[in-house]
């Protein structure tokens, strides 16, 4: 068990430009989750996937965003056109399907837009 | 949807002391997780309880479902305990819900 993980740890990208992230669960794991932390508040769900299916959007999930989970195990989280507003932290994190409110997260990657 | 809601926000201690985070939330859940977010930014789970109470080291919890409150209790702490406590609960079998956390720092 390596844990959750998350690439690339920090990005900075000028506005307008797309980035990716992606996220490596925990390998039994079948739930996948997205979230957003701003600064000086609790991380905000986005989305989140069993197995290979994306199940439920946040309203936070603006058509600027779109997330994928190809094969069932990891996932990468597509911003296009960033705006400044996006910057944050970005959690990723996985949970077992019969104990779904135990989820472990990832470090995280914090995007600066500018 | 569920609110939740931490206290105190901010806490300042001298290190050896004890202390205890309160989370309230406003409506049923299923489970229960406090996480301690580092200074670079992972959270880290400290407890999963959805109710009851669970001790690990100096850190324990305790959750009464009934009355929608849980409470994080951290005694004789250290310097490394600083950081952000967050309180998430999961109603629907599928998000957490977090809330705005209580920043702790202890001083030594």
């Amino acid at each position: 068990d390596t844990g959750v993980s998350q690439n690339p740890r920090h990005k900075i990208t000028k506005r307008g430009q797309n980035v990716t992230f992606r996220c490596d669960p925990i390998s039994e794991h079948n739930r996948l989750y997205w979230y957003r932390q701003t600064l000086g508040q609790g991380p905000e769900f986005l989305t989140y996937f069993q197995n290979e299916a994306q199940l439920e959007k946040s309203r936070l999930l603006s058509d600027r965003f779109s997330a994928e989970r190809p094969k069932g195990s990891f996932s990468t989280l597509e911003i296009q056109r960033t705006e400044q507003g996006d910057s944050a932290m970005y959690l990723c994190a996985s949970s077992p399907l019969m104990r779904t409110g135990r989820a472990f997260f990832g470090q995280g990657t914090r995007l600066t837009v500018v | 949807g569920i609110q939740v809601e931490q206290s105190p926000p901010d806490l300042i201690l001298q290190e050896g002391a004890n202390s205890t985070l309160r989370c309230n939330f406003s409506d049923s859940v299923n489970n229960l997780q406090w996480f301690h977010q580092n200074p670079w930014g992972q959270l880290i789970n400290l407890f999963y309880i959805p109710s009851g109470t669970k001790q690990n080291g100096r850190l324990s919890a305790t959750t009464v479902a009934t009355e929608r409150y849980s409470l994080l209790y951290i005694s004789s702490s250290q310097t490394t305990d600083s950081g952000v406590y967050f309180c998430a609960v999961e109603t629907s079998g599928s998000r957490l819900t977090f809330g705005e956390g209580t920043q702790l720092t202890v001083n030594p």
